[in-house]
């Protein structure tokens, strides 16, 4: 069955340090994978995406994430972290152009000043 | 901002009433989505649907219902609303090969 997994429910970072935020995951054929943050109260915004091509992918408000298709991993980064960025984190894969998204459980990010 | 839009916000209703809540996007995306959230945070699909006139339902099973009758229209009905369904609700639309666009969600809750 394909999933998607984030091992860490919380992550807790102090400003200015760099963050990560883990997702591996198991789908069948070329992944489509993408990372969303949701802050209170609101819908899912689109941070970045891998379709194919360079494996480090550069996303909205300095994020990152890199594509390791042997531990079928994509690791969301930013070098340096602000409190702003304190939100939920959504990995999200899909099978290929015509499959459904699928969603990990989320990460809740604490960047604390 | 994204050009999808969910109303209503907010819904506090009582147990046994029938809620539409409505979700449209301007984008001419041909894909549409429900998704129910949990409280703590998991995102389940409840339908989806491919096209004008094609709805499917998804992982979680619900006891709403969907229509497609124009590609920018996606209501999601609950004929009898119960205190189970008290959750928040988000919409969403891509096309095949893009990121989907989310809505800002309606919580509901039924008292």
């Amino acid at each position: 069955a394909q999933s998607v997994a984030q091992p860490e429910d919380q992550v807790n970072v102090a400003e200015g340090n760099p963050l990560t935020v883990k997702c591996t995951y198991s789908v069948s054929g070329n992944p489509y994978l993408f990372w969303y943050v949701q802050y209170p109260n609101r819908g899912l915004q689109f941070l970045l995406k891998y379709i194919t091509g360079d494996n480090l992918v550069k996303g909205s408000y300095g994020f990152e994430a890199e594509f390791n298709k042997s531990q079928t991993s994509f690791h969301l980064k930013k070098p340096s972290a602000l409190v702003s960025d304190s939100a939920l984190y959504f990995c999200a894969a899909q099978e290929g152009s015509q499959g459904n998204l699928i969603f990990g459980k989320g990460t809740k990010l604490s960047v604390k000043p | 901002e994204a050009d999808i839009y969910q109303t209503p916000r907010y819904l506090v209703i009582g147990t046994g009433k029938k809620i539409t809540l409505e979700c449209s996007q301007t984008m001419g995306h041909d894909k549409m989505y429900w998704y129910q959230q949990d409280p703590g945070m998991e995102l389940h699909l409840i339908h989806y649907s491919y096209g004008v006139n094609s709805t499917e339902k998804g992982d979680l099973s619900s006891e709403s219902t969907v229509s497609r009758i124009r590609t920018e229209h996606f209501p999601l009905t609950l004929e009898s609303a119960r205190p189970s369904h008290t959750s928040q609700y988000l919409c969403a639309s891509r096309r095949h090969y893009t990121e989907a666009f989310f809505g800002q969600g309606t919580r509901l809750t039924v008292v």
